[in-house]
């Protein structure tokens, strides 16, 4: 069976300092990775998708980034951390067939002070 | 006009009543719908999808979809304190490789 871990699962981060968070599956191949940010008390916004090593497609324009050099690793990253990205991060997969269902992983709950 | 609509609720139902969760989306194009669950500070759950106009069925719960009206709906039988949560509603885009999310409806089963 597919699993999907992300990780860590809070962080505590001052402004100004730099994020990496890290999202691998396990037990299939080739899937589509997304990372989502929930904030407090809105919607969940897609932030980035890939279909490929490689191969990022960026929703939102902000100062983030995304990352995915290994078939089942994605990574999302910051230079300098915003107050404004505080959130809640999922990271998700789905087979690459246009109607499957998206899993999320557990999210990490990011608080910038 | 936002991509996904829902109400935010909260909609408030008995023990063992019937809760109705609703969404319209914009893109008439959509294809497949995806109703989720997501229990305060976890992450979103599936519940169930539906491609097709109609009803689909499992367990307690029926998805129903309309095409014509871009509607798309959740029915929860025999609601039990359990399923209090807030119920995302989510759409994939005729020309995306991702999901558009609904804010989310909070449902509230009082015992």
């Amino acid at each position: 069976s597919q699993t999907i871990h992300q990780w860590p699962a809070t962080l505590v981060q001052p402004v100004g300092s730099p994020l990496s968070l890290e999202c691998t599956v396990e037990g299939t191949s080739n899937p589509n990775l997304y990372w989502y940010r929930q904030a407090a008390g809105r919607g969940l916004q897609l932030l980035f998708y890939s279909v490929g090593i490689g191969q990022i497609s960026s929703e939102v324009p902000q100062n983030l980034s995304a990352s995915r050099p290994q078939d089942r690793q994605f990574i999302l990253s910051s230079k300098k951390l915003l107050l404004s990205d505080s959130g809640f991060y999922l990271c998700a997969w789905r087979v690459s067939s246009y109607n499957s269902p998206l899993h999320f992983g557990n999210g990490t709950r990011l608080t910038v002070t | 006009q936002k991509e996904v609509e829902q109400n935010s609720g909260p909609l408030s139902v008995p023990e063992g009543a019937i809760a109705s969760l609703n969404c319209t989306y914009s893109d008439r194009g959509s294809q497949s719908f995806f109703w989720y669950r997501q229990y305060s500070g976890k992450s979103p759950e599936l519940i169930m999808f539906i491609y097709s106009n109609g009803d689909k069925e499992d367990g307690r719960f029926t998805a129903q979809l309309n095409k014509a009206s871009q509607y798309v709906s959740l029915l929860i039988r025999d609601s039990q304190p359990s399923d209090s949560a807030t119920y995302l509603c989510a759409v994939n885009k005729p020309a995306g490789t991702a999901l558009i999310f609904g804010k989310g409806t909070t449902l509230s089963v009082s015992s």
